[in-house]
């Protein structure tokens, strides 16, 4: 059980194309959902908690209009990244709380690498 | 807001040898913390968590010790065997939060 599911896997695009990644709770229902940013060889970076039905909390530093968090329902949780640019190259991570778990544990998506040309 | 530092950054230890990896964290009031392990590439995966009501938990050649006093907790490894190497990453969830604050992460090597 809680299995996150994250897609696609990668992405390599043009500089000003805009991004969406998708994050799928697959059998348990997600209330919150994290976005992660990850560098190489580095800690993960919480971007944003997205919660179903209400506006993303963002981390300080993280641009809301470039990172556009959706999370239209208790499954599934979106990340657009607006025009991006090779900065914005980086390993984008989704992660879920199963709300049916006592201690709710935080499940990771396999990750999103996005490389910006 | 919680601060949570971990050590060593990296590790090296021979086959069979134990590993142990710690860290600290600044907000009294967290409750909840995980370990998860990370290969090159891959999603992270819990492997233990502990709660605050707790103060040691064993899964296998896994534990986990909790000092709520000092507010360190630490990983323990026995036994270690080559597919244990990865990142590991401790992290801590302060009571009433949502988010989890992740330490730096220790990149473990199994040396055969």
């Amino acid at each position: 059980g809680a299995v996150v599911s994250q897609h696609p896997s990668r992405v390599i695009c043009k500089s000003g194309t805009s991004v969406k990644i998708e994050c799928r709770s697959l059998d348990f229902q997600a209330t919150t959902m994290f976005w992660y940013r990850q560098f190489p060889k580095k800690s993960l970076m919480l971007m944003a908690t997205s919660n179903e039905g209400s506006k993303a909390t963002y981390e300080q530093g993280v641009e809301k209009d470039k990172f556009l968090i959706n999370h239209a329902s208790l499954t599934l949780s979106t990340l657009t990244v607006t025009s991006a640019h090779p900065e914005d190259s980086s390993f984008y991570i989704c992660s879920a709380r199963d709300l049916e778990q006592g201690h709710q544990p935080q499940h990771f998506g396999d990750g999103t690498r996005l490389s910006i040309l | 807001g919680e601060n949570v530092e971990q050590h060593p950054s990296t590790l090296s230890v021979q086959e069979g040898d134990s590993a142990v990896i710690k860290c600290t964290y600044s907000d009294s009031a967290s409750n909840y913390f995980p370990w998860y392990k990370q290969e090159l590439g891959k999603r992270p995966q819990l492997i233990i968590d502990i709660r605050s009501n707790v103060g040691e938990k064993k899964d296998q050649r896994i534990a986990v010790t909790l000092n709520k006093t000092a507010k360190h907790f630490s990983l323990h490894i026995t036994e270690t065997q080559p597919e244990d190497s990865a990142v590991y990453f401790c992290a801590a969830r302060v009571l009433g939060a949502q988010k989890l604050v992740f330490g730096q992460g220790t990149r473990l090597t199994i040396n055969p």
